[in-house]
């Protein structure tokens, strides 16, 4: 019974760099929520994506972040050109069905991305 | 958009005892209310969540309180044990979209 995936687990990138986060839903899931939590805070909302659609990127910030949902393979959210303040632990959760539908999400155990 | 608020930051109980964490939201259009639970370094773990047409769910020593009117839902944990120490985190949504979370309330069960 796998739950929801995420790779790396810990990501070291230097100033100027590009990250790239993957995150594997759960069976059956085709729903995905990308969440970022800087330390001792809370989760922010980024991006939610289903399968070739982004249906809403309201807490993406505008400028080098993007993130895609294939319809084979993983959700990446790609960071370019990371700065020190990118340092957090980005969230996958995923869902088996989206927005209306009465089902909650999963989280994935998380990708912690530091900034040198 | 949405605004969630929770109190307390800390809480520190002896064991046995029970913890109360409270959390208030803004938009009267949010319907479904999780509560998660992250060990350090660890990921949030769903623990209970309630939705609108509910006023109270319990499971176990852990119970869920929604008032709709006043905005605020309240998470309720009695009989604590020390593995019960971790940070619990309130989250409000609206048709099951986006999760707007809480701060967070770093629990601290004493032995």
């Amino acid at each position: 019974n796998a739950g929801v995936m995420q790779n790396p687990r810990h990501l070291v990138r230097r100033r100027g760099q590009e990250a790239r986060l993957r995150c594997s839903p759960m069976k059956g899931h085709s729903h995905v929520y990308w969440y970022r939590q800087l330390p001792e805070e809370g989760l922010k909302f980024m991006v939610y994506l289903q399968k070739e659609n982004i249906i809403d990127e309201s807490g993406m910030p505008k400028e080098r972040f993007s993130a895609e949902f294939p319809k084979e393979g993983p959700s990446i959210l790609r960071i370019q050109q990371v700065v020190r303040g990118d340092s957090a632990a980005y969230f996958c959760a995923s869902s088996r069905a989206g927005t209306g539908a009465g089902d909650t999400q999963y989280f994935g155990p998380g990708t912690r991305l530091t900034v040198l | 958009g949405e605004n969630v608020e929770q109190h307390p930051s800390t809480l520190s109980v002896q064991e046995g005892d029970s913890a109360v964490i409270k959390c208030t939201y803004s938009d009267s259009a949010s319907n479904y209310f999780p509560w998660y639970k992250q060990e350090l370094g660890k990921r949030p773990q769903l623990i209970i969540d309630i939705r609108s047409n509910v006023g109270e769910k319990k499971d176990q020593r852990i119970a869920v309180t929604l008032n709709k009117t006043a905005k605020h839902f309240s998470l309720h944990i009695t009989e604590t044990q020390p593995e019960d120490s971790a940070v619990y985190f309130c989250a409000a949504s609206s048709n099951f979209n986006k999760f707007y979370f809480g701060s967070g309330t770093k629990l601290n069960v004493k032995p």
